[in-house]
């Protein structure tokens, strides 16, 4: 799975509490972004980040914040969590999108249930 | 608006039959396309990409397949087996940006 460790694997939450979602990766990629996935749709973009301290938004990133103090570790918040939150979260890095197309690789995902 | 195979249909194959899964996309500005396969549980995996420079490339047992004139694409597997019952999205990139589109996909059943 690409060294890409996702924790916890699974939550569950009540609305209005803080969770925090971690990714740990072994491949030193500068890129990595958090994604959730539900019925319906495809992967969405929360954030993503290009290095240690620079991250960017995404498509759905409305309620979400970001960390990376490290190249290997990419935090995914809730500050508040609330039911529409619930999803599967996955983790994912690349080489830089530059380097003429660069495929994603994913952990397997943290599935979260906010009650 | 942008899209790429919004609709999950099921396909059903014989163990042993050459599977066929279609995918198009709506971004005449995309230039790099990626399969992957999502088995239940487990995260997206790599299966193959292919750049818009190419219209066909082959790996172990699959080929991907580009026409960008009705842009679509296709993923073909060899001989079929059991273990590649699954879920099958595309996605597609424009080379040099963070933004990459997915489909929902297509569920692939291999039948005994």
């Amino acid at each position: 799975d690409a060294g890409i460790t996702q924790s916890p694997r699974h939550k569950v939450t009540e609305t209005g509490t803080p969770v925090t979602l971690r990714c740990h990766q072994t491949e030193n990629h500068r890129y990595m972004y958090w994604y959730r996935q539900d019925p319906g749709h495809g992967l969405r973009l929360i954030h993503y980040s290009y290095g240690v301290k620079d991250t960017d938004k995404g498509e759905v990133s409305d309620g979400y914040s970001v960390s990376r103090s490290k190249t290997e570790d990419f935090l995914l918040t809730l500050e508040s969590a609330t039911s529409s939150q619930t999803s599967v979260y996955f983790c994912a890095i690349s080489e830089p999108p530059f380097l003429g197309g660069s495929p994603l690789h994913f952990g397997n995902g943290t599935r979260l249930t906010v009650t | 608006g942008e899209s790429v195979g919004l609709h999950l249909p099921t396909l059903s194959v014989q163990e042993g039959d050459n599977s066929i899964i279609n995918c198009a996309y709506s971004n005449s500005a995309s230039d790099y396309f990626i399969w992957y396969k999502q088995e239940s549980g487990k995260g997206p995996q790599f299966i193959i990409d292919i750049r818009s420079n190419m219209d066909k490339r082959q790996g172990q047992r699959v080929t991907v397949l580009l026409n960008k004139t009705v842009k679509h694409l296709s993923l073909q597997i060899a001989a079929t087996q059991p273990g590649d019952s699954a879920v099958y999205f595309c996605a597609e990139n424009r080379v040099g940006t963070y933004k990459y589109i997915f489909g929902t996909g297509t569920r692939l059943k291999v039948l005994a």
